[in-house]
């Protein structure tokens, strides 16, 4: 089955620091997703993106981020300068189109110090 | 925000047995979902269901869209210990978004 590929799988930086979530989602894939999980919390939409904008966001997702497709591949997340609370697992996810299976990636472990 | 209240929040079980667990919103829900979550990885989609009084199997996994399209229950017959993780409905709320909100979870513990 195809895969969501996400990469680091773990990061650690320092408060303040700006971090880099980078993603591949599914190649013939044309919707892209953000989500984070606080450690034993449920899962919680950040933005999702299509045809080179965000369609919709939370209100988790303030000016602190902003998400990229540099290129035909990737999909990255960054956060300009973390604080402790974005500790948190950041999932990508991918889809198709409308209704179809909506795949997650096996996620980044943040940890903000 | 919305919220997806699931019950139990967590089940140990014996092998064999069977597992239902629900999930209850306040408002109308247009799309149902179940997925699980295995330790360290994202949710896997298991059971999707896009219309009231729908009821969709998936092997030993039985789910449906509740009539008043706020809640659904998920079922596993004959747990094995594979079986184990955290399982979370999740939904949209209209048509106009593709954003899922997601329920609280339900832990699962089976023993052989």
């Amino acid at each position: 089955e195809p895969e969501v590929t996400q990469t680091p799988s773990h990061q650690v930086t320092q408060m303040g620091q700006e971090v880099i979530l980078r993603c591949v989602p599914i190649s013939n894939h044309l919707y892209f997703y953000w989500y984070r999980q606080i450690l034993g919390q449920k899962v919680e939409f950040l933005v999702s993106f299509y045809n080179n904008e965000i369609s919709e966001k939370s209100e988790i997702f303030d000016d602190q981020f902003s998400v990229e497709r540099p290129d035909g591949s990737n999909f990255t997340l960054k956060i300009r300068s973390t604080k402790l609370e974005d500790s948190a697992m950041y999932f990508c996810a991918s889809i198709w189109g409308a209704n179809e299976k909506l795949f997650f990636g096996s996620g980044t472990q943040l940890s903000v110090l | 925000g919305q919220q997806l209240n699931q019950s139990p929040q967590s089940m140990f079980i014996q092998e064999g047995e069977d597992v239902s667990m629900n999930c209850t919103s306040s408002s109308i829900f247009n799309t149902w979902l179940w997925y699980k979550q295995d330790p360290g990885e994202g949710p896997v989609l298991l059971i999707a269901l896009y219309k009231a009084g729908e009821l969709t199997s998936n092997g030993r996994l039985t789910a449906q869209f509740g009539i008043t399209r706020k809640d659904s229950f998920l079922n596993i017959s004959a747990s094995i210990p594979s079986d184990v993780g955290i399982y979370f409905c999740a939904g949209n709320e209209n048509y106009n978004t593709d954003k899922l909100i997601f329920g609280t979870g339900t832990r699962l513990q089976v023993f052989p």
